[in-house]
């Protein structure tokens, strides 16, 4: 009973291929984060949703798409990735009142 | 725009002592939370404390607590009695009250523990 899981948790692709990670949340919460850990652990938003309606898009390539089928899922499609691809994504969720997000466990994605 | 600060990127600390990491913060806001989040070596983003930016009182969890200086914009987490399963990334992080507003994190302080 995880409660934000992603899938994959390693990703090896080549350069220019197109790949998905997915997330789902099982804690009932209304918004969910894409954020990219790069190889210097720096953590940075790319996206948000809240029920299904994206509010924040910071800038991100747009190879990059987001995609909320329902609440609790939050998926994020690559196209065409490129080897500065390569980082760490953690998906997040919360709920209202709350303040803090929780963390799934991050997928690696290794572009080569 | 808002930004965090940590200005050790690396500490260490002999087990069973006390450390403290620093954390700055800047914004216009008055309203917010501040939280620690500490990455072991799984990569795992696990809270370790959050504060509420209107209450005065420094939050603790157990060996955790912090010291919380509105005005200054400070923002430090002492580990008391550190263990070998303390040693992490610790990532100091603001979010501004608005209900979607994103965590911004600083770039981390990485602490090891000497046995």
């Amino acid at each position: 009973d995880t409660a934000v899981s992603q899938t994959p948790k390693y990703l090896v692709t080549q350069m220019g291929n197109d790949k998905s990670i997915k997330c789902e949340q099982n804690l009932g919460h209304d918004t969910m984060y894409w954020y990219k850990q790069d190889s210097k652990k720096f953590l940075k938003i790319m996206f948000s949703y809240n029920n299904k309606e994206l509010i924040i898009n910071e800038t991100v390539p747009n190879r990059f798409s987001p995609k909320s089928p329902d609440k609790a899922h939050l998926n994020l499609h690559i196209n065409s990735l490129e080897l500065g691809d390569s980082a760490v994504y953690f998906c997040a969720s919360s709920g209202q009142g709350l303040g803090e997000q929780y963390f799934g466990p991050g997928t690696r994605l290794t572009v080569t | 725009a808002q930004t965090v600060t940590q200005s050790q990127p690396e500490m260490s600390v002999q087990e069973a002592e006390t450390v403290t990491l620093s954390c700055t913060y800047d914004t216009s806001e008055s309203d917010y939370y501040l939280f620690w989040y500490k990455q072991p070596p799984s990569r795992q983003m696990i809270l370790v404390i959050r504060q509420e930016a209107y209450k005065q009182q420094n939050a603790t969890e157990n060996r955790f607590s912090v010291n919380f200086q509105k005005a200054a914009k400070s923002f430090s987490l002492k580990i008391s009695d550190s263990q070998l399963g303390d040693a992490a990334m610790y990532f100091c992080a603001y979010r501004s009250r608005n209900r979607d507003d994103k965590i911004i994190f600083g770039k981390g302080t990485r602490l090891h523990i000497l046995p």
